[in-house]
């Protein structure tokens, strides 16, 4: 069975620090990548996606991810992270099933805590 | 445009009773899929829907089923509630098939005493 690790389970970091959040899955097929947040207090919402092509990914609010096949690993980063990031990231990869069916395997979250 | 809408978003209930949940996806999304979410299990994957078929089921026991109507309107059911179902009950639609692009309601928080 496919499976997701996040390593971090809380990061704090200061203002204007540089955030790398680390993502590692179990799946030898084709896969799709994702990371979602949920702010405190809101629904998950995506954050970012890999399908195919750039192993870099640019996402919403100056974040990116870098996909590594080698390493199958998919992690979050951002330069300079604002007290707005302050949220639980999950990363997430899609499995597909038969007769067009789909499931996605969430990491446990990682919770960032930014400082002012 | 309107987002996934869950009802209840908060309720109590007590070991041995039955809950059901219901969501509304965005306006012209056909697949429906729910999670639970817990601090230790984290976000598990309970069930698809699309076209009022389940096209995709997680490891959870047969207490926990769902449904989907022609509206794309979906319900989930617990039955024989137990302490461990207490959780957050997410609700996500796509309008992209197959793309795990989802698109999440707020959730139903279950406490169950």
């Amino acid at each position: 069975a496919q499976s997701v690790s996040q390593h971090n389970h809380h990061v704090i970091l200061s203002e204007a620090a540089s955030l790398e959040l680390g993502c590692n899955y179990s799946y030898g097929g084709t896969v799709n990548l994702f990371w979602y947040v949920q702010y405190p207090g809101q629904h998950l919402q995506l954050l970012l996606k890999y399908f195919s092509g750039d192993p870099l990914v640019k996402g919403i609010k100056g974040f990116e991810a870098e996909f590594i096949k080698s390493k199958f690993s998919f992690n979050l980063r951002k330069p300079s992270v604002q007290w707005s990031d302050t949220a639980e990231y999950f990363c997430a990869v899609i499995l597909y099933s038969g007769a067009g069916s789909y499931q996605l395997t969430f990491g446990k979250g990682t919770k960032l805590s930014v400082i002012p | 445009k309107a987002g996934v809408t869950q009802t209840p978003r908060y309720l109590i209930k007590t070991r041995g009773q039955q809950v059901t949940l219901s969501c509304s996806p965005i306006s012209g999304h056909r697949s429906v899929s729910w999670y639970q979410q817990t601090p230790g299990q984290g976000l598990q994957f309970l069930f698809e829907y699309f076209s009022e078929t389940q096209r995709n089921k997680g490891n959870f026991p047969g207490r926990f089923s769902g449904r989907q109507f022609s509206n794309s309107r979906s319900e989930m059911n617990v039955s024989t509630l137990e302490l461990g179902d207490s959780a957050l009950y997410l609700c996500a639609s796509s309008g992209t098939p197959n793309t795990g692009e989802l698109f999440f309601g707020e959730g139903s928080r279950l406490t169950v005493l």
